[in-house]
């Protein structure tokens, strides 16, 4: 495997449903984020791991639970979700800021869960 | 004032035309910026980082102004191909800030 993997990449499930989202990066990168992507919106920064600490979560609603377990794996686990949180959910892996020597830090995206929550 | 702004098109461009469009950012303390493509229903892949200076990769050149704030990316020679959404990121505050993107459409 190569890049950044993500799975499930379609879910559907129910307002009472606990699922979970993983995603897993073979880029040696040491941060990882999860972002939201609604039609027609810019992507939303959900969560962000940076050498396996949390260091953003920008209000996100406790519905949605991140876990870092090692600098290569992330998991969103979700439970009790609304329909409006139906969207697009992408993973990305990166440097750490200033750790690579680099101001640049690109981020590189997995290929996404179409989550759909009737 | 959105932190990033774009255009959000579409775009509906002829094959072989030129095409550009900016990203407006509002903190002048950004410190690096980034065009990335995505096509429908797929995730956001980087094309190019954008430097001071300005750069080329082929058919696509970005340019940096910063005295106006803005980033650009210009298209040549477009194909077929390049129909996608063009979104535009800019690093600041240790965070990728994104703007919702342009649509470009190519037709034959």
């Amino acid at each position: 495997e190569t890049g950044v993997t993500q799975t499930p990449r379609h879910l559907v499930m129910g307002m009472t449903n606990k699922k979970s989202l993983k995603c897993e990066q073979h880029l040696g990168h040491n941060a990882m984020y999860w972002y939201k992507q609604s039609a027609k919106k810019p992507l939303e920064l959900m969560f962000v791991y940076s050498l396996e600490e949390r260091v953003e979560n920008n209000s996100v609603p406790s519905r949605f639970s991140p876990e870092c377990p090692n600098s290569s794996h992330l998991f969103l686990h979700l439970h009790t979700l609304q329909p409006e949180d139906s969207a697009l959910y992408l993973c990305a892996s990166s440097q750490a800021p200033g750790t690579s020597g680099r101001a640049d830090n690109e981020q590189f995206f997995g290929p996404g869960t179409r989550l759909t929550v009737l | 004032r959105k932190e990033v702004e774009q255009d959000p098109g579409p775009f509906n461009v002829p094959e072989g035309a030129t095409v550009a469009f900016n990203c407006t950012y509002s903190n002048s303390a950004s410190q690096s910026f980034f065009w990335y493509r995505q096509d429908c229903r797929k995730e956001p892949k980087l094309l190019m980082s954008v430097y001071s200076s300005g750069n080329e990769d082929g058919r696509f050149t970005a340019q940096l102004n910063r005295a106006s704030q803005y980033i650009s990316l210009l298209i040549r020679d477009s194909k077929l191909s390049d129909s996608a959404t063009y979104l535009c990121a800019v690093y600041s505050n240790y965070q990728l800030i994104w703007g919702a993107g342009t649509k470009l459409i190519i037709k034959p």
